[in-house]
């Protein structure tokens, strides 16, 4: 029973265009969510996170938008670069569960020059 | 350079075989975790702990064991009973305590069992 789930596996975008990676959960007792960005054969990356008393948080490139009603998040990275291909992990915690992380499986985003 | 290392980058075991996987930080990090990651699975969490000779099992403890003797070291056991332990291994760390900030993550061992 995935709690966190990414349902696209891969992403191919042209360098330049928006990327906008989804991410939808069940536990409605979540109330953080981060993205972490991984290359092949490193370990995750933190990229940016919410608090569930926000909507939306920007950081430079990349802005993640949260709907609580749908339970649903989504990671915009504008404008996209060959940079930014990687694998990309959203997760959430709830403080009644010891804050603990719930991973998705995963997105791999192709940015092609 | 402060930072999470993990070691072996690769390992090879035979099957039965109980194998160690190394984690040192030096972040001066108070919480340590190990994850697994499967392919399409994303990350599952084996084992955890906030403080130094404690740990807590995760989601997926079975098969595996582990040790908080220093701040700064964290390393998995994983032992004949595991019954898929080829995986990719990442060992993380957190400030403070567990959850309340993002884990920084060492960059994996891949444990491969025959």
């Amino acid at each position: 029973d995935q709690q966190v789930k990414q349902n696209s596996p891969s992403l191919s975008v042209q360098e330049g265009r928006i990327s906008i990676l989804n991410c939808d959960y069940t536990n409605s007792m979540f109330d953080y969510f981060l993205w972490y960005k991984k290359y092949p054969a490193e370990g995750p990356t933190f990229l940016i996170s919410i608090s569930s008393i926000k909507d939306k948080n920007e950081d430079g490139r990349f802005t993640v938008f949260l709907n609580k009603s749908a339970k649903h998040l989504s990671l915009h990275i504008v404008p996209s670069q060959p940079g930014d291909s990687a694998v990309y992990f959203c997760a959430a915690s709830a403080r009644n569960a010891g804050n603990m992380l719930t991973f998705g499986g995963g997105t791999r985003l192709m940015v092609k020059p | 350079d402060g930072g999470i290392t993990q070691s072996p980058k690769y390992l090879f075991r035979k099957e039965g075989q109980n194998v160690t996987l190394s984690c040192e930080q030096n972040l001066n990090h108070d919480a340590m975790y190990w994850y697994r990651q499967d392919p399409g699975q994303g990350l599952r969490l084996i084992y955890y702990s906030q403080i130094v000779n404690d740990f807590q099992k995760g989601d997926i403890a079975e098969g595996y064991s582990v040790s908080r003797e220093k701040k700064e070291s964290f390393p998995l056991t994983v032992t004949s009973a595991q019954k898929n332990p080829t995986a990719f291994y990442l060992c993380a760390s957190s400030i403070g305590r567990v959850g309340n900030s993002p884990l920084h993550f060492g960059n994996g061992t891949r444990l491969t069992v025959t």
